[in-house]
Formats: C-alpha cells, sequence, structure tokens
C-alpha cells in the first residue's frame, strides 16, 4: 500500500516569497491533516479535512496560510507571502477517520531566508 | 487546554537495555486517547502505541509498552532490549474524544533516544 506522498521535499525561498506544498493521502482515506513542525518542537496542527470539507483550522495564520483538499482527494497547502519563522517542516497526514491512526508523509522542509 | 510534557530533552543507552520515556499531561477530560510516535532521522513519522483512557489494562506492542497512570496524567513509554532502530525522536501525544471541532493531536516536545552500539 503506498503512503502519504509529500512534495517537494525541500524548499528555499526569500522573505514575501509565496510557495506550495503539495499532498497525496493515502487511498481511501477520508481525514487529511496538515502540521508545522518548528525545529525542536513536536508538531502542530494546522488544518484538519474530512473529505473536501474544513473541520479545523483554528490555528492556521489566515492571513497568509491557505489550503485546500478539491474533490476530497490531494491537498495544497500555501503560505503567501512568507516569514522568517514559517521556516520549518510541513507534514501532511492522513487517516481512514478522525478516530483511526494518522499516517504520515515524509514532510516537505521550508527554509526562509 | 490541553498540554503534553516530556522532561526529558535526550537520552542515551547500550543496545539490548530497557529505557523508559517519560510524558506528562494536563487536561479536564475524561474521555481521551494517548499516543507515542517515532520520528526517525528519516523525518516519517510512526505511531508506536496507543492508549484509550477507559482502558485500564496498559497497552502493548511487541519491544514497546506503556505505564499509563490516569489520576497521576502520566503516560510513559517502555523500550524492551532496544535496538539500533530504535535511534529517533519520540513525541507523546494527547488527544480528546469528544466529536467536537478540538479533537486534534496535541505533541509534546519530544525526546531524542541514541541507541548506543
Amino acid at each position: 500500500e503506498a503512503g502519504v506522498a509529500q512534495s517537494p521535499r525541500y524548499k528555499i525561498i526569500e522573505k514575501r516569497q509565496s510557495v506550495a506544498f503539495w499532498c497525496n493521502p493515502i487511498s481511501g482515506h477520508a481525514t487529511l491533516y496538515w502540521y508545522q513542525q518548528i525545529l525542536g518542537q513536536g508538531p502542530k496542527l494546522l488544518i484538519q479535512f474530512q473529505n473536501n470539507g474544513v473541520v479545523d483550522d483554528s490555528q492556521l495564520p489566515k492571513d497568509r496560510f491557505s489550503a485546500e483538499r478539491l474533490k476530497g482527494v490531494d491537498s495544497t497547502l500555501k503560505i503567501q507571502p512568507a516569514k522568517l519563522e514559517d521556516s520549518a517542516v510541513y507534514l501532511c497526514a492522513s487517516s481512514f477517520g478522525r478516530d483511526n491512526e494518522q499516517f504520515f508523509g515524509p514532510g516537505t522542509r521550508l527554509t526562509v531566508l | 487546554a490541553q498540554t503534553v510534557t516530556q522532561s526529558q530533552p535526550e537520552m542515551s543507552v547500550q543496545e539490548a537495555e530497557t529505557v523508559t520515556l517519560s510524558c506528562t499531561y494536563d487536561t479536564s477530560e475524561s474521555d481521551y486517547y494517548l499516543f507515542w510516535y517515532k520520528q526517525p532521522p528519516s523525518r516519517q513519522m510512526i505511531l508506536v502505541i496507543r492508549q484509550e483512557a477507559y482502558k485500564q489494562q496498559n497497552a502493548t506492542e511487541n519491544r514497546f509498552s506503556v505505564n499509563f497512570q490516569k489520576a497521576a496524567k502520566s503516560f510513559s513509554l517502555k523500550i524492551s532490549d532496544s535496538q539500533l532502530g530504535d535511534t529517533a525522536m519520540y513525541f507523546c501525544a494527547f488527544m480528546n474524544y469528544r466529536g467536537g471541532r478540538d479533537d486534534k493531536i496535541i505533541f509534546g516536545k519530544g525526546t531524542r533516544l541514541h541507541i548506543l552500539p
């Protein structure tokens, strides 16, 4: 069974630029999560989708971050404009349902200069 | 608000030894899940073990077991017969079970575990 796919794996941008990350969850998983993991900390949930609807985006900085999950499968997370403090690993995870095990992707390491 | 505290930023043990990672959490809820996740240097996070708060029996998965003390709000992970492949960052995590919008997983800051040959 294929795991959660993410791309790109690494991205370096300058502050005020835009960036987008892509996630392809495990087939059949209805729930998709985006986490931000700053160096030395545990992951923090940014947004959670159930199919193509947003369940929780309370910790998403909506002035600069946006995410969508068209057709309830793939998802993109965008940052516009990026700030230095956005440097982190962005993890995507998916699960069959909200109470089921979350499977994580390899993450995208973002460096903002 | 729920919090998860891991008091050991880093630990090292010899291969084949037993090691215990500590975790405490704070919540006023009675129904919740607790997790230990492993994040190897390649960064793909995987679930090690999961405990439902309503279950008194401690969860076990092969060499991994937990000591769940609900009254003390403590959830430690014991790794027996440690192996080089156990070297990783370990995160303790908590999730409410209320079916509400705030049923998100909250992670601790992690414990970096080194298994020495």
